[in-house]
């Protein structure tokens, strides 16, 4: 069945650092693929989204682009913030009209100042 | 603006205790959804509703029922709680198709099962 598979957490960085995320994919045809967002003591929020190959996402300073040659939708941004401290998760929904997100386990990011 | 709404937000139970989580939404969202989040493990789909009257299985639904007798409504039941089901739990709507994919979440629940 479909999965996501992200990079191990937690992630420390300090602030204005370069950030990547991880997250590769196994899924047959072509998915649609999302990263969300969660900050403490809340539910998730949608972060950005890629519906097609080559798509890019972006939000708030965060991309990624949707590799349908590598299975990947990695997440980046150029400088976080302290604000940006969170779970991210990875998800995907199948093709076909699948009716439900199966999500990556999240990876914690912490940034310091 | 409530958005998804989950009650109670803590509660904690002894083993082969019962209880009902209460998910609402005020959106007319079609779809809702049962998700446990768990350290390590991410988001598993534990039931979901793609409209008034009608659930299905996710991928871990042994020990818990559901029912959604009301589109805005979505009841997620445990009838003898186990440690296992030690979790956060997470409401989530959405439009249906094609829109599927922008899920509203509730702020959790937190279970504890002694």
């Amino acid at each position: 069945g479909d999965s996501v598979t992200q990079m191990e957490g937690p992630v420390t960085l300090s602030e204005e650092a370069f950030l990547t995320i991880n997250c590769t994919y196994t899924a047959t045809g072509y998915p649609s693929l999302f990263w969300y967002v969660q900050y403490p003591g809340e539910g998730l929020q949608l972060l950005l989204k890629a519906t097609k190959a080559d798509d890019k996402g972006s939000n708030k300073g965060f991309e990624a682009t949707y590799r349908k040659e590598t299975t990947s939708f990695h997440l980046e941004k150029g400088s976080v913030q302290v604000s940006d401290s969170a779970v991210y998760f990875c998800a995907l929904r199948g093709a076909q009209g699948a009716q439900k997100l199966v999500f990556g386990q999240g990876t914690r990011l912490t940034i310091n100042p | 603006n409530a958005g998804v709404t989950q009650t109670p937000k803590f509660r904690v139970l002894k083993t082969g205790q019962s209880m009902t989580l209460l998910c609402a939404q005020d959106m007319n969202h079609e779809y809702m959804y049962w998700y446990r989040q768990d350290p390590g493990m991410g988001l598993r789909l534990i039931h979901y509703s793609v409209g008034e009257g009608t659930t299905a299985k996710g991928e871990v639904p042994d020990g818990y029922n559901v029912s959604r007798l009301k589109k805005q409504n979505f009841l997620l039941g445990l009838e003898s709680a186990a440690p296992s089901q030690t979790s956060v739990y997470f409401c989530a709507s959405s439009y249906g198709l094609p829109w599927a994919n922008v899920l509203t979440f509730g702020a959790g629940s937190r279970l504890t099962v002694l």
